[in-house]
């Protein structure tokens, strides 16, 4: 029972646009959410995190919104660069949880053509 | 180390033998955990350490996976009488937890089990 599922495993952007990645969640303890990005042969690294209590944070080109009451938040990142291609990880967390231990979606490659 | 470090980054072994992987996480970090990749899927948690105390090992698949954590620095993932499905990159990530922080993950140890 997948409680965090990307969709979408790839998405093709050209460069300049908007690349937008989708991610649901079923697991309503879940109150902390994380993007991550994997680049090959590497780990993924932190990329923008939020809340359950907002429900939009923005870093620079990067947006992540949370819809609560659909159990869903997306990924925006605007302009898109080629530097941007890699694999894109969702994850979330319940902060009640002492560990805050991460449950991942099964990823979003985006392409970023230039 | 400015980074979380594992090591060897790849490990190709007999099935049946026993391995290990090494974790040396960010300095001061006190939570550590252990994830694993399998192809084409997003991180599983394995376990988690607060210090050196595993304080939650819900992950691990069976008994043939022990993790120890003996100083609450490095940390060592054990898999004895490895079975081919054992084959996926292994990552481990520290963090200094509380409110809002994220875990930082090394580059992962791809186990191959032939």
């Amino acid at each position: 029972d997948q409680q965090v599922k990307q969709n979408s495993p790839s998405l093709s952007v050209q460069e300049g646009r908007i690349s937008i990645l989708n991610c649901d969640y079923t697991n309503s303890m879940f109150d902390y959410f994380l993007w991550y990005k994997k680049y090959p042969a590497e780990g993924p690294t932190f990329l923008i995190s939020i809340s359950s209590i907002k429900d939009k944070n923005e870093d620079g080109r990067f947006t992540v919104f949370l819809n609560k009451s659909a159990k869903h938040l997306s990924l925006h990142i605007v302009p898109s660069q080629p530097g941007d291609s890699a694999v894109y990880f969702c994850a979330a967390c319940s902060l009640r949880n002492a560990g805050n231990m991460l449950t991942f979606g099964g990823g979003t490659r985006l392409m970023v053509k230039p | 180390g400015a980074g979380v470090s594992q090591t060897p980054s790849n490990k190709v072994t007999e099935k049946g033998k026993y391995v290990e992987l090494r974790c040396d996480p960010i300095s001061g970090h006190t939570a550590l955990y252990w994830y694993r990749q399998s192809l084409g899927q997003g991180p599983e948690f394995l376990i988690y350490f607060q210090g050196t105390g595993a304080a939650d090992d819900s992950g691990l698949p069976n008994d043939r996976f022990f993790a120890v954590r003996p100083e609450g620095s490095v940390s060592t993932l054990k898999i004895q009488r490895t079975e081919r499905g054992d084959s996926a990159v292994y990552l481990c990530a520290s963090s200094s937890l509380g409110v809002n922080t994220e875990a930082f993950f090394g580059q992962g140890t791809r186990l191959t089990v032939v």
